[in-house]
């Protein structure tokens, strides 16, 4: 069961340039969160956003939520090729639902 | 797409009782799964990677006694709580990753939720 739905599925991006990919969902939220995984490990999580928040930061990440759009986008600024992973968005309404992820490559 | 089931979709048992939850990757072959834990309105934690014919690799600070992991088959993987305590109650999640080459993707089951009482 899966509500959160990221885009875009896929990104390359040069080493230094910011990667922003965003994530949309369907119902009423309490929070949202944002997910890393290298290839062939588990989730890490990165920030978690709530309902009455609108933006959040944490390092080179930024974090936006517009619950009237029902999206989120995450910003991570001056990319380094540790940055390349799958990033998922997940969101908690009673039951967590996961996005399909975005793939971001980082090219040094 | 892939899909990945859980059972039960939820349990209540009494404290001190063991319980087994599982995870099954329905079409597609799992080398990896991975067993996340959640609590209310808190975010998704990494308990533990599961790899077919291996022992499992729990993170930090989670009881390799208290949660039993067994990865037997390439679309079985099976998480046991034992001698179960209230403070055990929390969501489940699974997560299986096919583990070809250079792919990201992973498929979520849709999560159990234990009730201790």
């Amino acid at each position: 069961s899966q509500q959160g739905e990221e885009d875009p599925q896929a990104l390359s991006i040069q080493e230094g340039e910011n990667a922003t990919m965003n994530c949309s969902y369907k119902t009423s939220i309490n929070n949202l969160q944002w997910y890393r995984q290298n290839s062939g490990r588990g989730l890490v999580h990165l920030i978690l956003i709530r309902s009455n928040e609108r933006e959040k930061h944490s390092g080179r990440l930024r974090v936006t939520l517009d619950t009237s759009k029902k999206s989120s986008s995450l910003l991570i600024t001056a990319s380094r090729a540790a940055d390349t992973a799958s990033y998922f968005c997940a969101t908690d309404m009673d039951q967590f639902y996961f996005g399909t992820g975005t793939s971001l490559t980082v090219i040094p | 797409g892939a899909v990945v089931s859980q059972h039960p979709s939820w349990v209540i048992c009494k404290s001190g009782t063991s319980v087994k939850i599982e995870c099954r990757s329905l079409d597609f072959q799992a080398t990896t799964m991975f067993w996340y834990r959640q609590f209310p309105k808190q975010s998704l934690m990494l308990m533990a990677t599961s790899n077919e014919g291996s022992k499992a690799t729990y993170e930090q600070g989670v009881e390799k006694d208290k949660f039993l992991i067994n990865h037997a088959s390439l679309t079985l993987s099976t998480l046991t709580v034992t001698s179960a305590h209230p403070e055990d109650s929390s969501f489940y999640i699974c997560s299986a990753h096919s583990g070809l080459a250079d792919s990201y993707e992973q498929y979520f089951g849709p999560g159990t939720r234990l009730t201790v009482t």
